[in-house]
């Protein structure tokens, strides 16, 4: 059973901050890996989303790369900003394709 | 166009009620998904539709839930003698694709906030 991992489970950092969050995965025959931004009281929003061909996503101050064979996934947020702030969730599919099964999150707060 | 529509958002249940969450899906897409999200945690997968088919349901955590999407397009999700356990945000989303392991997204409604008391 895939099992989805996400370090750390809380971060808070100034404004400004470069800062990486950190996803790991046990079963490495995966279609593809995404990152979602969750709001409190809101559903989630897809940010990225890496086939398992690719190894790194790109969009405006988001980087995301990923490593099948060590089961890691890392999100690269760059100069944060207050509105970064939210819970960051990594996913992946399983097998059939028909279903994702979430990390737990890591909840950023970025200070001003 | 419209996103993902889900009422009512917030819902309080004294324990023993039924309760009935409604997901409405981006128009024309042909997968909807139902999970279930406990307090500080990520998501869990509770069924999956592929039009008015409901071709997974392993995640549904007992008896007592039940879900429909009779005419391929509306579902609901149906928690019957609710309990404490049950209160969590219930997310439902929807995709354009028969399967996940495309470029294709799903799309998230912003939950069923469910409070059991």
């Amino acid at each position: 059973k895939q099992e989805v991992t996400q370090i750390p489970a809380a971060l808070s950092v100034p404004e400004g901050e470069n800062l990486v969050l950190n996803c790991s995965f046990t079963d490495s025959a995966i279609y593809n890996l995404q990152w979602f931004r969750q709001d409190p009281g809101k559903g989630l929003t897809s940010l990225l989303l890496i086939q398992s061909s690719q190894r790194e996503q790109t969009s405006g101050r988001l980087n995301a790369s990923l490593d099948k064979s060590s089961g890691r996934s890392t999100l690269y947020i760059a100069a944060s900003q207050p509105g970064d702030s939210a819970t960051y969730l990594c996913a992946v599919p399983n097998n059939a394709g028909n279903m994702l099964t979430f990390g737990g999150g890591t909840r950023l707060m970025v200070k001003p | 166009g419209a996103g993902v529509s889900q009422s009512p958002r917030y819902k309080v249940a004294k324990r023993g009620q039924d309760v009935a969450l409604r997901c409405d899906p981006i128009s024309g897409h042909v997968s909807l998904f139902w999970y279930q999200q406990a307090l500080g945690q990520g998501p869990e997968f509770l069924t999956y539709f592929q039009n008015e088919a409901q071709l997974d349901k392993s995640g549904l955590p007992s008896d007592r839930f039940f879900a429909e999407r009779p005419e391929g397009s509306v579902s609901t999700l149906k928690i019957q003698r609710t309990q404490q356990e049950d209160s969590a945000v219930y997310l439902c989303a929807s995709s354009s694709r028969r399967t996940l392991a495309s470029q294709e997204t799903q799309y998230f409604g912003p939950g069923t906030r469910l409070l059991v008391l």
